[in-house]
Formats: C-alpha cells, structure tokens, sequence
C-alpha cells in the first residue's frame, strides 16, 4: 500500500544553517505529495505541495522537487530561522481514492 | 471563512465516559477525517467521510464512532473512554480527489486526558 517514510529527528541546526529532512514514499502510480509544518500547540498548515514529477514547491525559503526516478520528495531551506523551530510532516495523496498518508514527523530545532 | 474549526480545545474524562468532539468546516468540502497524533507515531487515521452518509474507517478506529449527517459536520464519539485515548485529535478536510492534489486543512486539535 501506499506510505512514507521521512527521516527520525529530532534535528538541531543553528540559525542560518541548511536544512534537509528527507522523504520518500511508495505509491502506485503518481500522488500528489505534501510537506506540512505543525508549531508547537497548533495544528498542521500547508508548507508547500507538489502535484507532478519534476514540480518543484516552495513556500517562505522551504523547497522539495518530485522526484519520480528516487521517488522522494526531500525538502531543502538554505537559511533557518529561530522561527522554523516546528515539527514537519511528508504525506502523500494517491491519484484514485482519498486517503492522506503522513510520515511521522522530524522535529527541528534552531537555536541562534 | 473560519475554516476547519474543534470544539472542546481541552478535555478531562474519566475512565468509561462517553463524549462527542465536535468538527466543523465551511469550505463545502466532501472529505473530512479525524486523526490522532501521539508522541513518536506520527498522525494515525481514525475515521473519515467522502461525504454526507458516507463514512468509513481508517487506521484505528476501534472505541470511535463518527457520523455525517451534513456536508459541513463530522463529529467523533468516544463510546467509553480509556486510557489508551489520552491523545491529541485533529479534524481535517479536503476536497475530494481531483488526480489528488487538493490538500487537507486542519482544524486546531483537541487535547484529551483520560484519567
């Protein structure tokens, strides 16, 4: 069935360090794959989407390009902030049918 | 629009009560769900709805029940609370797969204890 997988956290970076939190999934056929970012005591927002192979999203710095040959969906920030501190979920949502499925989250931390 | 909206924010119920968590949303959206979030398992689907009397189950459903008798409510029942449903709840919604690239909005969770 369909899933994803992302990397364990919790990550710790010091402000303006890069950022990489790794995701792949498995899927048949073509999801749309997501990456959320949920602030300590909120519920998740959208950071940014991707709906096809080679898309790239982006959203305030934060990047992740589909990649259908690794199929992964890692996402990138050049430059933290205090402020990213959050935990960040990768999901997917097949082509047929409903259903999201979600990683488990990295938790990131950004100290100055 | 105010969105995906919970009701109660923070809840206390003691072992073998029963209580509704309520949802709403007013984007018209076909698919709503509800999902728990405990530490180190991510989020975990409970139940969801592709629309008004449609309603099926997801991950772990058991000691859950939902209703949707509107397109705009998708309320969770828990049927006699254990400790095991100490958690955090977030209702989401979408709208319904379009080659699936509509996201889910969720609501802003609700907190449960169970003593």
């Amino acid at each position: 069935g369909d899933s994803v997988t992302q990397m364990e956290g919790p990550v710790t970076l010091s402000e303006e360090a890069f950022l990489t939190i790794n995701c792949t999934y498995t899927a048949t056929g073509y999801p749309s794959l997501f990456w959320y970012v949920q602030y300590p005591g909120e519920g998740l927002q959208l950071l940014l989407k991707a709906t096809k192979a080679d898309d790239k999203g982006s959203n305030k710095g934060f990047e992740a390009t589909y990649r259908k040959e690794t199929t992964s969906f890692h996402l990138e920030k050049g430059s933290v902030q205090v402020s990213d501190s959050a935990v960040y979920f990768c999901a997917l949502r097949g082509r047929t049918g409903n259903q999201f499925y979600f990683g488990t989250g990295t938790s990131l931390t950004v100290i100055p | 629009n105010a969105g995906v909206t919970q009701t109660p924010k923070f809840q206390v119920l003691k072992t073998g009560q029963s209580m509704t968590l309520q949802c709403a949303q007013d984007m018209n959206h076909e698919y709503m769900s509800w999902y728990r979030q405990d530490p180190g398992m991510g989020l975990r689907l409970i139940h969801y709805s592709v629309g008004a009397g449609i309603t099926d189950q997801g991950e772990v459903p058991n000691g859950y029940n939902v209703s949707r008798s509107t397109t705009e409510d998708f309320p969770l029942r828990l049927l006699s609370a254990a400790p095991s449903q100490t958690s955090v709840y977030f209702c989401a919604s979408s709208y319904s797969s379009s080659g699936g690239s509509n996201e889910q909005y969720f609501g802003p969770g609700t907190r449960l204890t169970v003593t």
